[in-house]
């Protein structure tokens, strides 16, 4: 069966610090991999997404996250954040379109 | 890609009734899901709506608190059935995408039991 763990539950920058969300998954086969976020009082938006090639994916609002195979980690990172980016971070593993496992999430607060 | 809708956007229910919540996709799409989010937790699988068959449920979920139907390639209910407090929760209905392995999610409907 599939897990995914994230290690972070709660993280608080200031503005303008980097940012690098971990996590690992398990799973023995091909995954594919995402990032979701999920703004207060919104629904769930992807910001980007890993299926094959390049192990370093750019999402949207320049966040970009890397796969390390042999880790088995997928983590998200940002140089530089914004007060705007105050939301909660979902990772998500899938083998198949759709059924996918997701992490516990982490809440992200940026001071301004 | 693909655009979900989901009705009702959020309710407020008395403990024992039921409420079905529909799910429409703008596109025919092989592969619906149904999904919980309990209050400050992460996202639960709930079941594979088929279409023309019973639906897949996860361990811990059953058909008879959360009968779905798949009518067509666009459209799924999902019920949450003599509903307690322990059922508040919003509840997402997601689309797969064979061909781009992509997922996309409805806005999710919130429910509160009382």
């Amino acid at each position: 069966a599939q897990s995914v763990s994230q290690h972070n539950h709660h993280v608080i920058l200031s503005e303008a610090a980097s940012l690098e969300l971990g996590c690992n998954y398990s799973y023995g086969g091909t995954v594919n991999l995402f990032w979701y976020v999920q703004y207060p009082g919104q629904h769930l938006q992807l910001l980007l997404k890993y299926f094959s090639g390049d192990p370093l994916v750019k999402g949207i609002k320049g966040f970009e996250a890397e796969f390390i195979k042999s880790k088995f980690s997928f983590n998200l990172r940002k140089p530089s954040v914004q007060w705007s980016d105050t939301a909660e971070y979902f990772c998500a593993v899938n083998a198949n379109a759709g059924k996918s496992t997701f992490g516990d999430g982490t809440t992200l607060t940026v001071k301004p | 890609s693909a655009v979900i809708s989901q009705k009702p956007s959020r309710d407020i229910c008395q403990r024992g009734t039921s409420l079905t919540i529909q799910c429409q996709v703008d596109s025919q799409v092989t592969m619906m899901f149904w999904y919980r989010q309990q209050p400050g937790q992460s996202l639960t699988l709930i079941a594979t709506a088929n279409q023309g068959s019973e639906a897949t449920y996860e361990s811990g979920f059953v058909i008879d608190k959360f009968p779905i139907s798949r009518p067509n390639l666009t459209f799924s209910t999902l019920t949450v059935s003599n509903m307690s407090p322990e059922d508040s929760s919003i509840y997402l209905c997601s689309v797969g995408l064979a061909d781009t392995r992509e997922q996309f999610f409805g806005p999710g409907t919130r429910l509160t039991v009382l």
